[in-house]
């Protein structure tokens, strides 16, 4: 049972775009939405996180928005540099007693110069 | 200060083998989390310890192991290996327990091939 879905596998953008990825999840009780960001080779990188309070938190050229009716999390980057190509895990967070971290199988961007 | 190391990087065993990881988390980091990554299944939670407790176990068979020692360092074993074992294994740490602080810090993970 996936708990957090990353539908589209891979997306490519044009240098200075936007990028938009896109995760969903599947219960209403997760405290917190992250992203992370990976590199081949390395471990992820903790990018921006949201708490399930809120809907909008922003840093930098990173954006992410959450959707609670939709159960759906985006991460925006914008503008999109060449540099962000790498893949982006959508993890959620449950605290408490028995905290847990999913995480999404990941997107790989792509971004073009 | 440091990251998180994890040693080794590569590994190649034989099936039925058994392996162990080793994770030396951030200077001051007690808690300490074990994932295994990939390509079909994606980042999965293993377990995650604190204080040298298992305060948390994923949905893997008890082939998967853990411990965590008082200076917080930590080790993952898998017996008897089999080759859908093959993954990249990754140790998270952070300062504290999950429901206090979001943000774990990743080594730069184990790649264990069973051939």
């Amino acid at each position: 049972d996936q708990q957090v879905k990353q539908n589209s596998p891979s997306l490519s953008v044009q240098e200075g775009r936007i990028s938009i990825l896109n995760c969903d999840y599947t219960n209403s009780m997760f405290d917190y939405f992250l992203w992370y960001k990976k590199y081949p080779a390395e471990g992820p990188t903790f990018l921006i996180s949201i708490s399930s309070i809120k809907d909008k938190n922003e840093d930098g050229r990173f954006t992410v928005f959450l959707n609670k009716s939709a159960k759906h999390l985006s991460l925006h980057i914008v503008p999109s540099q060449p540099g962000d190509s790498a893949v982006y895990f959508c993890a959620v967070l449950t605290t408490g007693a028995n905290s847990k971290l999913t995480f999404g199988k990941g997107i790989t961007l792509s971004v073009r110069p | 200060k440091a990251g998180v190391t994890q040693t080794p990087r590569y590994l190649i065993k034989t099936r039925g083998q058994q392996v162990t990881l080793s994770c030396s988390p951030i200077s001051g980091h007690r808690s300490v989390s074990w994932y295994q990554q990939t390509p079909g299944q994606g980042l999965q939670f293993l377990f995650e310890y604190f204080s040298e407790t298992q305060r948390n176990k994923g949905n893997f068979p008890g082939r998967f192991s853990g411990r965590q020692f008082s200076n917080s360092r930590s080790e993952m074993n898998v017996s008897t290996l089999e080759l859908g074992d093959s993954a990249l294994y990754l140790c998270a740490s952070s300062l504290e327990v999950w429901g206090q602080g979001v943000e774990q810090y990743f080594g730069p993970g184990t790649r264990l091939t069973v051939t």
